[in-house]
């Protein structure tokens, strides 16, 4: 079973706005990850945040994360066309050997 | 910069055939994944290796599919026979498996369509 669970399942927004994706989770976690995938590629990491981290930047991406409402917000802010991607979000909750479980993903479109 | 290595890139196999896919992962990752991927969803974990050995596979069907990682370094995943609705993306993926550094790096997958 995927352990979190992304919304909104596809967001189309304009070159430039800022793009918010949430993520939700069920379990305790070590930490939560967000992967951008092109289609029919590969999956890419975009940034990582501990249990006991709230909000983290990686150049133009924000994420946060509130663990007592077990949930997470990616944010891209000036998007561009590029930025057109599934994004999802994956937890690592086991402690000795860490174990990925992803959600379903959220469809970003950047009309140029 | 390192990648990890999948091949085949697309695989076409008629049912009830045998298939194999190959990942060699980042040098130096201890952890190795290798994810299914259906078109439209996210990743779903099949199995999940510490060097050489399995420490998550609840997901994999066993009836059918096998994967090994003899020397704890590159990864074979085999189905057989293959059935219709094992028609998706096969992902591999590698992490430094160290408890810290978690983050994975998979490879470009290989498509399969069993026909």
């Amino acid at each position: 079973s995927q352990q979190g669970e992304e919304d909104p399942q596809a967001l189309s927004i304009q070159e430039g706005e800022n793009a918010t994706m949430n993520c939700s989770y069920k379990t305790s976690i070590n930490n939560l990850q967000w992967y951008r995938q092109n289609s029919g590629r590969g999956l890419v990491h975009l940034i990582l945040i501990r249990s006991n981290e709230r909000e983290k930047h990686s150049g133009r991406l924000r994420v946060t994360l509130d663990t007592s409402k077990k949930s997470s917000s990616l944010l891209i802010t000036a998007s561009r066309a590029a930025d057109t991607a599934s994004y999802f979000c994956a937890t690592d909750y086991t402690g000795a050997n860490s174990k990925l479980t992803f959600g379903k993903g959220i469809t970003l479109s950047v009309r140029p | 910069e390192a990648e990890v290595a999948q091949s085949p890139r697309y695989k076409i196999t008629e049912k009830s055939q045998a298939v194999a896919f190959w990942c060699d992962p980042i040098s130096g990752h201890a952890t190795l994944y290798w994810y299914r991927q259906i078109l439209g969803q996210g990743p779903e974990l099949l199995v999940q290796f510490q060097d050489e050995s399995v420490v998550d596979d609840s997901q994999l069907p066993k009836d059918r599919f096998s994967a090994e990682r003899l020397k704890g370094v590159d990864s074979t995943l085999k189905i057989q026979p293959a059935e219709l609705g094992d028609s998706a993306m096969y992902l591999c993926a590698s992490s430094l498996g160290d408890g810290m550094n978690t983050e994975a790096f998979f490879g470009q997958g290989t498509r399969l369509t069993v026909v």
